[in-house]
Order: C-alpha cells, then sequence, then structure tokens
C-alpha cells in the first residue's frame, strides 16, 4: 500500500524566515497531494494542495512544489509568522478522499 | 454553512466496553471518513462511507466499524475497548470523495480515552 514519509519532525525557524517540509510516496498511482495545518487542540485545516497534473502551486505565502518523477512533494512556507507555528501533515491518495495516507507530521515554531 | 459536526467531544470509558462515535457532514457532503489520531501513530485511515456504502476500509480490526445513514450521517463503533484505542477519532466529509476540484474537510474530533 502507500507510504508516506515526512521530514523533518521538527523544524524551528526564526519570524521572517522560510520554512520548507518534504514528503516522500510511495505509490506511483497517487495523484492528490493535500497539505493541512493542526494548531493545538483543533482540527486539520486544509491550507494547500496539488494534484498530479501540475507541478506547483501559490497561495500568498504559501507553495507546494510536485516532482512526480522523484515521488516527492514540499511545503514552502515564506516570511513565516509566529502564526504559522503548527503541526503540518502532507497526505497522498490514490482515490480522490476516499483514502488520504498521512505523513508522520511536522511540527513548525516560528520564534519572533 | 456549518462545518463537520462530532458528537460527543470527549470520552472515557474502561477496557472491554464498546462506544459509538457520531459525525454530521457539512451539508450536502455526502462522503464521509474517518481518521484515528495518536502521537505515536499519526493520522490512520479507518474507513470511508458514500452512499451509505462503504467504498474504503484501512488496516484496523474488526472490532473498529461504522456505518452511514440516508442523510450521510455516520457512526462510527468500537468494540471491546483496548488501552491502545485512545485517540483522536476525526471526521471528514467531502461531497463524492472522488471529483477532481473537491476539499476534504475535518470535523474536532472524538477524543476517545480508554481507562
Amino acid at each position: 500500500g502507500e507510504n508516506v514519509e515526512q521530514h523533518p519532525s521538527t523544524l524551528s525557524v526564526q519570524e521572517g524566515d522560510s520554512a520548507v517540509i518534504k514528503c516522500t510516496y510511495s505509490d506511483s498511482a497517487s495523484n492528490y497531494f493535500p497539505w493541512y495545518k493542526q494548531e493545538l487542540g483543533k482540527r486539520p485545516q486544509l491550507i494547500i494542495d496539488i494534484r498530479s497534473n501540475v507541478g506547483e502551486k501559490k497561495d500568498q505565502r504559501i507553495a507546494v512544489t510536485l516532482n512526480k518523477t522523484a515521488k516527492h512533494f514540499s511545503l514552502h512556507i515564506t516570511e513565516t509568522q509566529p502564526e504559522d507555528s503548527a503541526v503540518y501533515f502532507c497526505a497522498a491518495s490514490i482515490q480522490g478522499f476516499q483514502k488520504l495516507v498521512f505523513g508522520t507530521g511536522t511540527r513548525l515554531l516560528v520564534s519572533p | 454553512k456549518a462545518g463537520v459536526t462530532q458528537t460527543p467531544r470527549y470520552l472515557i470509558k474502561t477496557r472491554g466496553q464498546q462506544v459509538t462515535l457520531s459525525c454530521s457532514p457539512i451539508s450536502g457532503h455526502r462522503s464521509v471518513s474517518w481518521y484515528q489520531q495518536t502521537p505515536g501513530q499519526g493520522l490512520q485511515f479507518l474507513f470511508e462511507y458514500f452512499s451509505e456504502t462503504q467504498r474504503n476500509k484501512g488496516n484496523f480490526p474488526g472490532r473498529f466499524s461504522g456505518r452511514q445513514f440516508s442523510n450521510s450521517r455516520s457512526e462510527m463503533n468500537v468494540s471491546t475497548l483496548e488501552l491502545g484505542d485512545s485517540a483522536l477519532y476525526l471526521c471528514a466529509s467531502s461531497y463524492t470523495g472522488a471529483a477532481t476540484n473537491e476539499k476534504l474537510f475535518f470535523g474536532s474530533g472524538t477524543q476517545l480515552s480508554v481507562l
């Protein structure tokens, strides 16, 4: 079955720096890759997603890149702010939302 | 539009008991999926329902079961609870679970503690 590896497990940056989180998936048939942000005690919130027919997608300070050949995708956050501090999860899916396989999460800490 | 609603928010049970968790999807959403979140294992897929039918199932024992009603509301049941079942159980919904332009929205979860 699909397996998703996520690195790093923790990431500390200074406010204004950029943060990059990387994920690798195993099943080349995966075609949907969402990223979720989960603040302490709250539900996971979709922040950006990308599908396999697109190489890059941007939304203000957040961008996701996908390399299908290498089977990895990355989340880029620029000009980080303290409110970006949270756990970020990547996921991959072959069948739309019928079954998302999540990475183990990255705890991002942005220090003022 | 109301979000995905899960009840109860917190639950404490003892080993051997059974528990039923409820999920009401966003209005109009017909696909409901369930995930177990633990500090050690992260988010793991349990099962997904669409039009009262289970379409996909994760690698969990048969003690974990679910169902979906005609109004798309879903319940999951865990029988013969074990200590390791302590987790946050998250429900998520989308319109069909298959269209290329859909989004998946999560509820706030039910925190289950097994003593």
